[in-house]
């Protein structure tokens, strides 16, 4: 099966700009992840969508963080403005939620965005 | 709230050579997955090796084994016989959640273990 698509793979960005990340996830999987990945720190979840629906945005920066993913598929996260502490990896996974006890994570290869 | 604790920042091992990546965690759920993922320079996250909270015998995948004590809380991960391709960051990983809505992953701090020729 393809796997949880990305893109781009790079991005560098001035301070204040926006920017836009791309995530296409597995072929039947509900449940769309996207987490921030500072350098030398383990991944932290942005916001989980269940279908079309958010089921945890609680550690999204709303003021300059926003996601959607419309139609229940492919999902975009834009920061605007952006500012140097978001430079990190963001990587989008995507899961079963069922049928499987281990849920069948599955992460994409991740955005790299640097702002400078 | 959900924890995990990654105490070993680095971590070196000869090649061929047995090494154990220590995690904790800290929960108040009955019922929860452990997970071990393998970051190489590359970036993507490679799934290796799960554990359910009520699986009984240890988790064993190829040379990945998980060292499950779930009375001190601990999901060590084990990977004998080390390769050169095994140099990479190694985290531990705890799902929060249940059901059909799916569940988060709580990540520790990562260890960087580098395998010695």
């Amino acid at each position: 099966e393809a796997g949880v698509a990305q893109s781009p793979r790079y991005k560098i960005i001035e301070k204040r700009q926006s920017v836009a990340f791309w995530c296409n996830p597995i072929s039947g999987h509900a449940t769309l992840y996207w987490y921030q990945q500072i350098l030398g720190q383990g991944p932290k979840l942005l916001i989980q969508f269940q279908n079309n629906g958010v089921v945890d945005d609680s550690q999204l920066p709303k003021d300059r963080f926003s996601a959607e993913r419309l139609k229940g598929v492919d999902s975009t996260l834009k920061i605007q403005p952006a500012k140097l502490e978001d430079s990190a990896v963001y990587l989008c996974a995507s899961s079963l939620a069922r049928d499987r006890e281990d849920y069948g994570y599955t992460f994409g290869s991740g955005t790299s965005l640097t702002v400078v | 709230a959900q924890k995990i604790t990654q105490t070993q920042p680095g971590m070196f091992v000869q090649e061929k050579e047995a090494v154990t990546l220590d995690c904790t965690y800290d929960t108040s759920d009955q019922s929860y997955g452990l997970f071990w993922y393998k970051q190489p320079s590359s970036g993507e996250m490679i799934f290796l090796i799960y554990q359910g909270s009520y699986d009984e015998q240890n988790a064993t995948e190829g040379r990945y084994s998980l060292n499950f004590q779930k009375a001190r809380k601990s999901a060590n991960l084990v990977i004998s016989a080390s390769q050169l391709g095994d140099s990479a960051m190694y985290f531990c990983a705890m799902r929060e959640g249940t059901g059909n809505q799916g569940g988060k992953l709580i990540f520790g701090q990562g260890t960087e273990l580098s395998v010695k020729p």
